[in-house]
């Protein structure tokens, strides 16, 4: 099965700061990587799909980047309620779909 | 409006049973892929199963196969999670999301916990 991995695990930063995340997949999963924001006690909620295609609705601020196996998530400009744990999934050819362990955004 | 409604969490002592669904509105159900994903209290996110649209097709992460059982009702626009054999470490909120490698909607969820 594919593992997914994330870093960092955490990270505090100012408003309006750009903020970096990355994932890695264990095996070549092409395009198939899609990123997912959870705010505390609630659901999680698609931002991105296909590595780098921005869900509707979502504020432009949000990007993916990357393909194969390395992939990338960036918050331009770091906004209070982007506070949230954010998580990489992969759906490359079959279940199972593969999360990552999450990186924590705060504030500082 | 696209809405998922999942019921049916709960206590339950170890190898004991529950069954959850989740109610669909706002789309045409029986045209999408269907999945359940958990999250232990505290821990992140884990796949649990897949169904097809039709039901013909279905998948289970290795930590469930052979328990829990995944189904759906296209007539009633509602998908079921059975769970037999239930362990402490099943205990999480359990999400229904819509579609399938791309889980564009979620429902609430409803919060399983096992326990004596």
């Amino acid at each position: 099965d594919i593992q997914m991995t994330q870093s960092p695990s955490s990270l505090s930063a100012s408003v309006g700061d750009r903020v970096t995340i990355t994932c890695q997949a264990s095996q070549d999963i092409s395009n198939y990587l899609n990123w997912y924001q959870q705010k505390p006690g609630k659901a999680p909620k698609l931002l991105i799909y296909d590595a780098s295609n921005l869900e509707t609705g979502v504020p432009s601020r949000f990007s993916g980047s990357g393909s194969g196996t390395d992939f990338t998530f960036t918050i331009s400009s770091l906004q209070p309620e982007d506070i949230a744990t954010y998580y990489c999934q992969q759906y490359d050819n079959l279940p199972p779909f593969a999360f990552g362990p999450g990186t924590k955004v705060d504030i500082k | 409006e696209v809405q998922l409604v999942e019921s049916g969490g709960g206590l339950v002592q170890p190898g004991g049973s529950l069954r959850l669904s989740c109610a669909a509105s706002g789309f045409t159900f029986s045209s999408y892929e269907m999945n359940w994903v958990r999250q232990a209290p505290g821990k992140g996110l884990e796949w649990v199963s897949y169904i097809s649209s039709s039901g013909s097709t279905i998948y289970y992460a290795d930590s469930v196969k052979g328990r829990f059982t995944i189904s759906r009702d296209n007539a009633k626009n509602s998908l079921y999670l059975q769970m037999n054999s239930l362990r402490a470490e099943d205990t999480a909120v359990y999400y229904c999301a819509r579609s399938g490698g791309i889980l564009d909607y979620w429902g609430q969820g409803t919060l399983v916990t096992v326990s004596s």
